[in-house]
């Protein structure tokens, strides 16, 4: 089992719908989270981090579940420029980040 | 441009080859991150130093690759004897010090390694 699951994807949504992907965790001792965003043939880039308490950043949502050991990122009213692979991200707290396999999102016009 | 930059950006090699690569982080960062990531996939950590001492390795890290940086400030990874299985993107990553281990990584471009 892979440290990191995330859903499969791809996901195509015509703009302005909400769209929400789910990441799992096999590791009780990670400590902090991530969602990253990666264009096509760029590399990675921190769209924002995940707190317990759950975080807002314009359209984008993410909240974390300990008990369940999960992770959500929530986008609303889509854009086409949203379009993209998400990467959901655990850190234990030692020096090794887990990365999982991202989602891919289609936002169509 | 002050951030992450890899070189060389494309190498293609033969197998049996040893090739080379260069990180050089954003200058005020000490930790730093190397990562495998092939199609579909995530980056893979390999690797990563605070300073000039490597902290952490995994085991994806077999003993054809070795990881350095000697002066704390620009890293290199090296694979030998290439294989066409290691054909893949490398990247790099830095981070400040100021933040815990698990903070933001600042991503470099990448570079395309292919085996033939």
């Amino acid at each position: 089992r892979k440290e990191v699951e995330q859903d499969p994807g791809p996901f195509n949504v015509p703009e302005g719908a909400t769209v929400a992907f789910n990441c799992t965790y096999s590791n009780s001792a990670s400590q902090s989270f991530f969602w990253y965003r990666q264009d096509c043939r760029k590399e990675p880039k921190l769209l924002m981090s995940v707190y317990s308490s759950g975080n807002e950043d314009g359209r984008f949502t993410a909240q974390l579940n300990r008990a369940s050991q999960y992770i959500s990122l929530l986008i609303r009213d889509s854009k086409l420029s949203d379009s993209a692979t998400y990467l959901c991200v655990s850190h234990t707290g030692g020096f090794k980040t887990i990365f999982g396999a991202g989602t891919r999102l289609f936002v169509k016009a | 441009d002050t951030g992450v930059s890899q070189d060389p950006r494309h190498k293609i090699t033969k197998r049996g080859q040893n090739v080379t690569f260069r990180c050089d982080p954003i200058s005020e960062h000490n930790r730093l991150y190397w990562y495998r990531q092939t199609l579909g996939q995530g980056p893979e950590f390999l690797t990563y130093f605070q300073n000039e001492a490597q902290l952490e390795k995994s085991r994806l890290l077999s003993d054809r690759f070795s990881a350095e940086r000697p002066k704390g400030s620009f890293s290199t990874l090296e694979i030998q004897r290439t294989e066409q299985g290691d054909s893949a993107m490398y990247l790099c990553a830095s981070s400040p010090s100021r933040d815990s281990p698990g903070g933001e990584q600042f991503f470099g471009p990448g570079t395309r390694l292919t085996v033939l």
